[in-house]
């Protein structure tokens, strides 16, 4: 069974103060891990896919990175428009479509 | 890119009615739908998985005769939820994916039963 865990469940920084938030997973086979960014009441917006260990992609303040085990999405000197869920999730090579989801990282910019 | 569109946004029903919510395709073909289940703090949780023209794939412990769905053309899938109660309240959230392509999540639903 895939599994993914998200750490930390909330974060809270000040403006400007870069971190990293860490998604585990346990997959048989892993066909893509994604990231997506969740906004209170809205659906998730897509931010990155990954598919290999050793990839990396960028996107404004956002870099993502992958390993075999582990996913990393860096935010440098984040802005309180980043405020937001961010969610991880796994598609895995069993055949099963769906993509598997952590619980998210709340993430709180305070200006 | 991908655009998906989810109605209602949100709803508001009397225990034992029935609400259909749909999803839309915008511009492209969806050859794969999912839709999930969001509790308050909580990731999304996987119901049931449809293909154009067959049945959906439901998830263990979900009901499917209280959670139809209906996947009737490559670009809209329906979710009624049949006789619902109180604790079917909850943020229903439709993905449409075509083949070789990401996901794409509609805006959800915010469903209410009183």
């Amino acid at each position: 069974e895939d599994q993914v865990t998200q750490s930390p469940e909330a974060l809270r920084l000040q403006e400007g103060e870069s971190s990293s938030l860490n998604c585990s997973y346990t997959v048989s086979g892993l066909r893509g891990l994604f990231w997506y960014r969740q906004d209170p009441g809205k659906g998730p917006e897509f931010l990155f896919t990954l598919y290999s260990a050793g990839e990396e992609k960028e996107k404004e303040r956002l870099k993502a990175t992958l390993t075999k085990k582990e996913s990393f999405l860096h935010i440098t000197a984040p802005k309180p428009e980043d405020s937001a869920t961010y969610l991880c999730a796994v598609r895995s090579d069993t055949g099963r479509r769906a993509l598997t989801f952590g619980s998210g990282t709340r993430l709180q910019v305070q200006p | 890119g991908a655009v998906v569109s989810q109605h209602p946004s949100w709803v508001i029903c009397k225990s034992g009615t029935s609400v259909k919510i749909e999803c839309r395709s915008l511009d492209f073909q969806a050859t794969t739908m999912f839709w999930y289940r969001q509790f308050p703090k909580q990731s999304l949780m996987l119901m049931a998985t449809s293909n154009e023209g067959s049945k959906a794939t439901y998830e263990q412990g979900v009901e499917k005769d209280k959670f139809l769905i209906n996947h009737a053309s490559l670009t809209l899938s329906t979710l009624t939820v049949t006789s619902a109660h109180p604790e079917d309240s909850s943020f229903y959230i439709c993905s449409a994916r075509a083949e070789g392509n990401g996901y794409t999540f509609g805006s959800g639903t915010r469903l209410t039963v009183v």
